[in-house]
């Protein structure tokens, strides 16, 4: 169980155009995702919170008019890369709890398998 | 602020050969201590959830362990298939259930 599903697992796009990558969650419903982008050999860079029927959280740093966020169900949610450039090339990882509420915080997150993305 | 550090960055083992994984953690307030393992273009795997100093959990040849400032994950008689990064990531009472991540151990076991 707590199966969540990415795609596509990789893409290449020219600069300035928009990408957009889908993740979700297939026997469970997520109130709240997670976005993350990971450097090489680095760990995971939280870049978003997602949260269903409502805006997007972004962390510190983060443009949000660079990196859409919609979570229009409790099993989708999207991140729309606009006007790419080669900086922002990487690999971008969803997230979701398969428990809601109070019960979420102590949840384990299950991941998708990921996006690469590169610009050139 | 909540704070992992993950040690060693890299390890190399034979197979069969045991050893542990440190992670060392600040946090206010524990709600939770994960353990993934993330193989290469893999998004991460859970492997444990550990709540409380004292606790311990065991999967095949993993073993979890915490106190109240580490965890360790001890691999035992590792075979080349444990091969893999492996994070540790914790999530406090005042972060608006976000988790924080270490940058990993990539282990890496020979036969």
């Amino acid at each position: 169980g707590a199966v969540v599903s990415q795609h596509p697992s990789r893409v290449i796009c020219k600069s300035g155009t928009s990408v957009k990558i889908e993740c979700r969650s297939l026997d469970f419903q997520a109130t709240t995702m997670f976005w993350y982008r990971q450097f090489p050999k680095k760990s995971l860079m939280l870049m978003a919170t997602s949260n269903e029927g409502s805006k997007a959280t972004y962390e510190q740093g983060v443009e949000k008019d660079k990196f859409l966020i919609n979570h229009a169900s409790l099993t989708l949610s999207t991140l729309t890369v606009t006007s790419a450039h080669p900086e922002d090339s990487s690999f971008y990882i969803c997230s979701a709890r398969a428990s809601t509420g109070l019960l979420s915080y102590n949840s384990p997150l299950h991941f998708g398998n990921g996006t690469r993305l590169t610009v050139t | 602020e909540d704070q992992v550090t993950q040690s060693p960055e890299a390890l190399r083992l034979q197979e069969g050969e045991s050893s542990s994984l440190n992670c060392s953690y600040t946090v206010s307030g524990l709600r939770g201590l994960f353990w993934y393992r993330q193989d290469p273009g893999k998004g991460p795997e859970f492997l444990f959830t550990l709540y409380s100093a004292g606790e311990e959990k065991e999967k095949e040849r993993l073993k979890a362990t915490l106190t109240k400032k580490e965890s360790f994950l001890h691999i035992t008689a590792p075979k080349p298939e444990d091969s893999a990064t492996y994070l540790c990531a914790v999530r406090g009472v005042t972060n608006a259930g976000k988790s924080t991540f270490g940058d990993g151990t990539t282990l890496t076991v020979k036969p």
